[in-house]
């Protein structure tokens, strides 16, 4: 099946700072999305973006289909931006929604 | 938007003792439901497709008998975890799939905190 990784795997980051995050695919997909997972488990879709660039605030995201990877960029990170980020990927045969490895994100005051 | 309801959010019970978990598609009609399972701090597995009226698809590693998939309607689909045990303590989260080719979105649930003692 397809495989999904992520990384890095865990970052910490101070308030104000910016990061981007990578997330790697072993194949052609239809669907990419990038959610936030709080800490209590409820996942937040940020992004969907199986190509091209989007942004949202402070967070944008940017796919390479047909290299197979995906970046979310987080700017001037804020507290509650801490929590996992997945990015997540289905092929249109199935539309099964498979999950990357995740980043742990801790932003520190 | 559309809201998926999971329920209970939290559960503990008995080992040995069975589990229901609902997934509710609240303001639209899912055409397929999934569920997903996650260790702590580990990524979400998903363990079954289910398609209203038909049987549930399980993933490879996935006992059929022991998770129980019943999608008995558009709107609803439950997971029984059957005579359960402390190694099925985990988190499960539900999300409902809608649309066709080119526009499939993703609704998840707010998952359920299973503890068997």
């Amino acid at each position: 099946g397809i495989q999904v990784e992520q990384s890095p795997p865990d970052l910490i980051l101070q308030e104000g700072a910016n990061s981007t995050l990578r997330c790697n695919f072993s194949d052609s997909v239809n669907n990419l999305q990038w959610f936030h997972q709080n800490p209590w488990g409820q996942l937040i879709n940020l992004f969907y973006i199986p190509s091209g660039t989007k942004q949202n605030g402070r967070l944008s995201a940017t796919t390479v289909a047909t290299e197979r990877y995906s970046l979310l960029y987080i700017s001037s990170s804020q507290t509650t931006d801490s929590g996992v980020y997945f990015c997540a990927v289905a092929k249109i045969a199935t539309n099964k929604l498979i999950f990357g490895t995740g980043t742990l994100l801790a932003v520190q005051p | 938007g559309a809201v998926v309801s999971q329920h209970p959010s939290r559960v503990i019970c008995k080992s040995g003792t069975s589990v229901k978990i609902e997934c509710r598609s609240l303001d639209f009609q899912a055409t397929t439901m999934f569920w997903y399972r996650q260790f702590p701090k580990k990524s979400l597995m998903l363990m079954a497709t289910s398609n209203e009226g038909s049987k549930a698809t399980y993933e490879q590693g996935v006992e059929k008998d022991k998770f129980l998939i019943n999608h008995a309607s558009l709107t609803l689909s439950t997971l029984t975890v059957t005579s359960a045990h402390p190694e099925d303590s985990s988190f499960y989260i539900c999300s409902a799939g809608e649309g066709s080719w080119g526009n499939y979105g993703y609704t998840f649930g707010s998952g359920t905190r299973l503890t068997v003692v």
